[in-house]
């Protein structure tokens, strides 16, 4: 299948400073990705959609100017958590839409960002 | 009512048997479907997809679609404990929209 290419994998970060994480498909060109943040033992909670060139978009209740997307090219997304808090600790995860293969989503292998 | 809907769990089979993993969707526009597994600590897997009525398989994996019951299905034979994890169904909607149950958790007692 399909590649997608998250990294960092653990990152560690000072409370009040910020951390960016990226996402790259690999083997196919992604016009949409999206990503995702999950709790211990919680479901997977999508946080926005990254469109190729446009602004991304946003769930209820996450704030975009906390969580900054950029979609510049057709095989990265980026998304940096600005004025990071403890209670951004989580795990992360990007996944990218395959047009060409009747629009599979595949997943990055997630990030876990603590900040102390 | 979710877009789409599995029973969270969890499901304990023994080594060998038969797990059945259900999922109902509310899109009747919806053309693609999705299984996927997640180990815990790591991120989902793409298990199987499958875009028409009937059964698909695939090693020990099998899924199954109704549409007209709005109904997807996955069936792992001969379940192994490495099985054990939560699976995911998905759906892609009329509008492209991709849409994720709160996943099934499955436990294979050894």
């Amino acid at each position: 299948g399909a590649v997608v290419s998250q990294h960092p994998s653990r990152v560690i970060c000072k409370s009040g400073t910020s951390v960016k994480i990226e996402c790259r498909s690999l083997d196919f060109q992604a016009t949409t990705m999206f990503w995702y943040r999950q709790f211990p033992k919680q479901s997977l909670m999508l946080m926005a959609t990254s469109n190729e060139g446009s602004k991304a978009t946003y769930e209820q209740g996450v704030e975009k100017d906390k969580f900054l997307i950029n979609h510049a090219s057709l095989t990265l997304s980026t998304l940096t958590v600005t004025s990071a808090h403890p209670e951004d600790s989580s795990f992360y995860i990007c996944s990218a839409r395959d047009r060409n293969s009747g629009n599979t989503i595949y997943f990055g292998e997630g990030s876990w960002l603590t900040v102390v | 009512q979710k877009e789409v809907e599995q029973n969270s769990g969890p499901l304990s089979v023994p080594e060998g048997a038969i797990a059945s993993l259900n999922c109902t969707y509310s899109d009747r526009g919806s053309q693609s479907f999705f299984w996927y597994r997640q180990y815990s600590g790591k991120s989902p897997e793409l298990i199987m997809s499958i875009y028409s009525n009937g059964d698909k398989e695939d090693g020990r994996f099998t899924a199954q679609l109704n549409k007209a019951s709005q109904y997807v299905s996955l069936l792992i034979r001969d379940s192994q404990p490495s099985d054990s994890a939560t699976y995911l169904c998905a759906v892609n909607g009329w509008n492209n929209q991709f849409y994720f149950g709160t996943g099934t958790s499955l436990t294979v007692i050894p």
